[in-house]
């Protein structure tokens, strides 16, 4: 499995644009990059998944280089409510192995 | 709406007093997961199950049993419960074909004395 690598936290102010940046040097060409958010005492929740080059959904984006060697997770006009714990992982294509989660990236947003 | 029911939330217990977690989903979904997740170490994955009657060992599966006797139930079993399994713990689902999209329930916290 692709060992991930991402910062352990960072800060931003309501209104930035946050990118947190990924890398995956070991990806396999059949594994997806997917990202979660957790908030404290509460399940991770699903944000994005993405394969290569960038996808869009409400919540977030997902840009991946063509190496698929690392992928950025960002998040547009952050609010208070985004401050949560960031995760990045590598997921083989079928889904059946294991999927671990890293230590994740605590986002803290100011006012 | 998806939904991951675990029982108990809560639970204090003692060193040796078998406990068991329950998980319970609404969707129907064949792949079933159980995590523990620890300050500074993260999620990690104790079994998972990709069907009934299919189990695997995830990364820490020593201490835990796990069942899949039916598609919505995942028990997880701790047969002699240690302070190191004292732990927030998490069950999650995933529809079919869906690659790394988990859905979680909202937690276990077990602390064992």
């Amino acid at each position: 499995l692709a060992k991930t690598t991402q910062p352990i936290s960072m800060d931003s102010y309501e209104g930035q644009e946050v990118n947190i940046t990924c890398s995956h040097n070991n990806i396999a060409t059949n594994d997806y990059i997917t990202w979660y958010q957790q908030f404290p005492s509460q399940g991770p929740r699903f944000i994005i998944q993405g394969y290569k080059t960038k996808v869009t959904n409400e919540v977030a984006s997902l840009f991946i280089p063509a190496d698929r060697k690392s992928s950025t997770l960002s998040l547009p006009r952050v609010s208070l409510s985004d401050t949560a714990v960031y995760y990045c992982l590598v997921v083989v294509g079928s889904g059946y192995s294991t999927l671990t989660f890293g230590k994740g990236t605590m986002l803290l947003v100011s006012p | 709406e998806a939904q991951v029911t675990q029982n108990p939330r809560y639970l204090i217990t003692v060193t040796g007093k078998k406990l068991t977690v329950t998980c319970s989903q609404n969707m129907n979904h064949e792949y079933m997961s159980w995590y523990r997740q620890d300050p500074g170490l993260g999620l990690r994955q104790i079994y998972y199950s990709m069907n009934v009657e299919v189990t695997d060992k995830g990364d820490v599966p020593e201490g835990y049993k796990v069942s899949r006797k039916e598609k919505r139930n995942f028990p997880l079993i701790l047969e002699s419960p240690s302070p190191n399994q004292t732990s927030l713990y998490f069950c999650a689902i995933r529809r079919a074909n869906a690659g790394g999209e988990l859905f979680f329930g909202e937690g276990s916290r077990l602390t064992v004395l």
